[in-house]
């Protein structure tokens, strides 16, 4: 099955405290996302992914940090000076980049972070 | 800036009924917009897109209108179904970082 995914479903942090939460692809897409959205709250994107070993920073990048070593991979660390990380994070990827018609994004099923 | 409207208040409709939900833009003109279901707890998924030189698309019981001259996109949903309820959201596409309006939430009462 081709798809996206997100582990874990929960992830618990504490203060102080760096975690990271995995998003792998095998649609062989070349982009990739991560969102972060909270009650009733729209999606506003973190960082973003054209290619492989290039990211750049979304609207709110600030506290967090990515990495792209594989095409299929995209992990998100959210940092202690992240003051307010508890939300719903979710991953996508799409064939082509924003603003090609191949921008269509599938997303995965999210990882709802709580600060303990 | 560029600015995506979408209503913050819920749509209620009865089964059967049909559902629109309004996408309006500002400061931007996208090439082709996109719509999104997303369902509590999960990730949003695709549901059409279409191109500005298009003025309607359709698939199955949905319909879309793109009005450049309005910066407007209509969504319709025909002979609603409970199972239709959920937050759907407009994505404007062709600028650069891709974004997403806050999404209108459909209650469809049996």
């Amino acid at each position: 099955d081709g798809g996206i995914t997100q582990s874990p479903k929960y992830l618990f942090r504490k203060e102080g405290q760096n975690v990271t939460l995995s998003c792998e692809q095998n649609l062989n897409h070349d982009a990739m996302y991560w969102y972060r959205q909270d009650p009733g709250q729209g999606l506003r994107l973190i960082y973003y992914s054209q290619i492989v070993n290039d990211f750049q920073k979304g609207d709110i990048a600030e506290g967090y940090s990515v990495s792209r070593e594989k095409k299929e991979s995209f992990p998100l660390t959210v940092t202690s000076a992240q003051k307010n990380p508890t939300a719903f994070y979710l991953c996508a990827s799409s064939m082509g980049l924003a603003g090609t018609v191949q921008e269509t994004q599938y997303f995965g099923p999210g990882t709802r972070l709580l600060v303990l | 800036s560029q600015k995506i409207e979408q209503n913050s208040e819920a749509l209620n409709i009865q089964e059967g009924k049909t559902a629109t939900l309004t996408c309006n833009y500002t400061n931007y003109s996208p090439a082709y917009l996109q719509w999104y279901r997303q369902d509590p707890g999960r990730g949003p998924v695709f549901l059409l897109l279409i191109r500005e030189n298009e003025k309607e698309k359709r698939k199955e019981r949905l319909k879309v209108t793109f009005d450049t001259t309005l910066k407007q996109s209509l969504f319709h949903i025909t002979a609603s179904q409970p199972a239709d309820s959920a937050t759907y959201l407009c994505a404007p596409g062709g600028s650069y970082i891709p974004t997403f309006g806050r999404g209108t939430s459909l209650i469809v009462h049996p």
